[in-house]
């Protein structure tokens, strides 16, 4: 069956340092999604990508972290310089997109989970 | 965008049924009601989705009150696997955009 990848899936940084999280979508997927989850929470939207534009980066903290999807396939999650609030779990997800169905189920990759110390 | 309301947390027994609730009073007509469930340490998958009638899958049954202000995701015969966090969302039918989750309930099973 056919997954998101995602890589790493644990990172530990000191803060100050750049990171760099790695998202391969299931083959075919127009839309990717990058969410961040908070201990206790519910992953929020990052960044929203239809093929290789962004469509919603409106909760993405631009001063900090950036997001490109060149080819429209694979994506990278950046952030430089990582502030000890960046600790959380990074969830990629994929969906069909513009060809969906329509209730346009997103699937996820296990995450990159980064401590900043 | 319409919100959900859920219970923080629920227990139920290994191999009973499960019945987990959800308040969406401020549906509208254009909403489908899904469910996501995040098991421990893994990204969150679907469960099942509906819009009006009752559906089943191979994963769970979701029950759809007649006024569509309340669902209920049954899980037929709980296992200790399906101990997890579950998501009642409501998503614009062929909009192809962001989840919006809450908390969720987190499901404890007890063997």
């Amino acid at each position: 069956e056919a997954e998101v990848a995602q890589s790493p899936r644990y990172k530990i940084t000191e803060k100050s340092q750049a990171v760099a999280f790695w998202c391969d979508p299931i083959s075919g997927h127009a839309t990717l999604y990058w969410y961040r989850q908070i201990l206790g929470q519910g992953p929020e939207l990052l960044v929203q990508f239809q093929d290789e534009s962004v469509v919603d980066d409106s909760q993405l903290p631009k001063d900090r972290f950036s997001a490109e999807r060149l080819k429209g396939v694979d994506s990278t999650l950046k952030i430089q310089p990582a502030e000890l609030g960046d600790s959380a779990m990074y969830l990629c997800a994929s969906s069909l997109g513009r060809a969906g169905p329509s209730y346009n189920e997103q699937f996820f990759g296990p995450g990159t989970r980064l401590t900043v110390l | 965008d319409a919100k959900t309301t859920q219970p923080n947390s629920m227990e139920s027994n290994e191999e009973e049924p499960v019945h987990l609730p959800c308040n969406h009073s401020t549906i509208s007509g254009t909403d489908y009601i899904h469910w996501y469930r995040q098991l421990p340490s893994q990204g969150p998958e679907y469960v099942i989705h509906g819009l009006t009638s009752n559906v089943n899958n191979r994963m769970a049954s979701l029950a759809i009150a007649e006024d569509r202000k309340s669902s209920t995701l049954i899980l037929h015969r709980a296992t200790l696997r399906d101990a997890a966090v579950y998501y009642c969302i409501l998503r614009v039918g062929n909009r192809d955009d962001k989840i919006i989750f809450g908390k969720g309930t987190r499901l404890h099973i007890l063997p």
